[in-house]
């Protein structure tokens, strides 16, 4: 079945970048994608790229996909105290809409 | 811009009582998720409606059970409660033909 795991910490400072990893199992990924939970709140959909691209960015946030290695990283620019939650990695497999997702990263930005 | 609505956002019950979850999701969403978290957990898949049909099946335990209404609202029915189904539920919607899934702000069960 499908298995999708991350580190489970990251520590950075204020205006540092941040990078985030997951690997994924499932070759037939369609979609990836990245949520943001702060706590005691629900899932924010961050951005999500489709499995034909290498690369997307949205502003501050830039997501890298190695297909071959089922590798996907997000980067964010200039973290802010704000950006402290945990991130989620999630994956959508070929003919499925139910999202796999992994076990979180919980990322932490010291002032 | 309106976003999915779930109520209760807290609800606490007893073993061996029933809990009914309510989904709204975000309007001419056509397709409704639900997904269980546990304390500490990533979350977990449960159940899906496409037009008011299951579209999909993960791990929903069969004392659950849901549907989807003429008016795409949701609901997730649980009967006799364990301990172990405290955890958060969320209720996701998108479109169909989309590729974004939108999370509601979940319900956080408790039983006692």
């Amino acid at each position: 079945g499908e298995d999708v795991e991350q580190s489970l910490f990251l520590s950075v400072r204020e205006g540092d970048s941040s990078v985030i990893n997951c690997t994924y199992t499932d070759s037939s990924s369609t979609y990836l994608y990245w949520y943001k939970q702060e706590p005691g709140a629900g899932l924010q959909l961050l951005t999500y790229i489709f499995s034909n691209m290498d690369m997307k960015q949205d502003q501050r946030l830039t997501v890298l996909l190695n297909k071959k290695d089922k590798h996907l990283s997000l980067r964010i620019a200039d973290t802010q105290t704000g950006d402290s939650a945990i991130y989620f990695c999630a994956e959508r497999g070929t003919g499925r809409r139910a999202l796999t997702f992994g076990s979180g990263t919980r990322l932490q930005v010291q002032p | 811009a309106a976003g999915v609505i779930q109520s209760p956002r807290h609800l606490i019950k007893e073993k061996r009582e029933t809990a009914t979850l309510k989904c709204y999701p975000i309007p001419r969403h056509d397709t409704v998720y639900w997904y269980q978290q546990g304390p500490g957990q990533d979350p977990q898949f449960l159940i899906s409606f496409y037009e008011k049909m299951q579209s999909d099946k993960g791990s929903i335990p069969d004392r659950f059970s849901a549907q989807q209404f003429s008016d795409y609202h949701s609901e997730l029915n649980m009967s006799s409660l364990e301990l172990g189904d405290s955890a958060l539920y969320f209720c996701a919607s998108s479109l169909e033909s989309g590729n974004e899934q939108f999370f509601g702000p979940g319900t956080r069960l408790t039983v006692l």
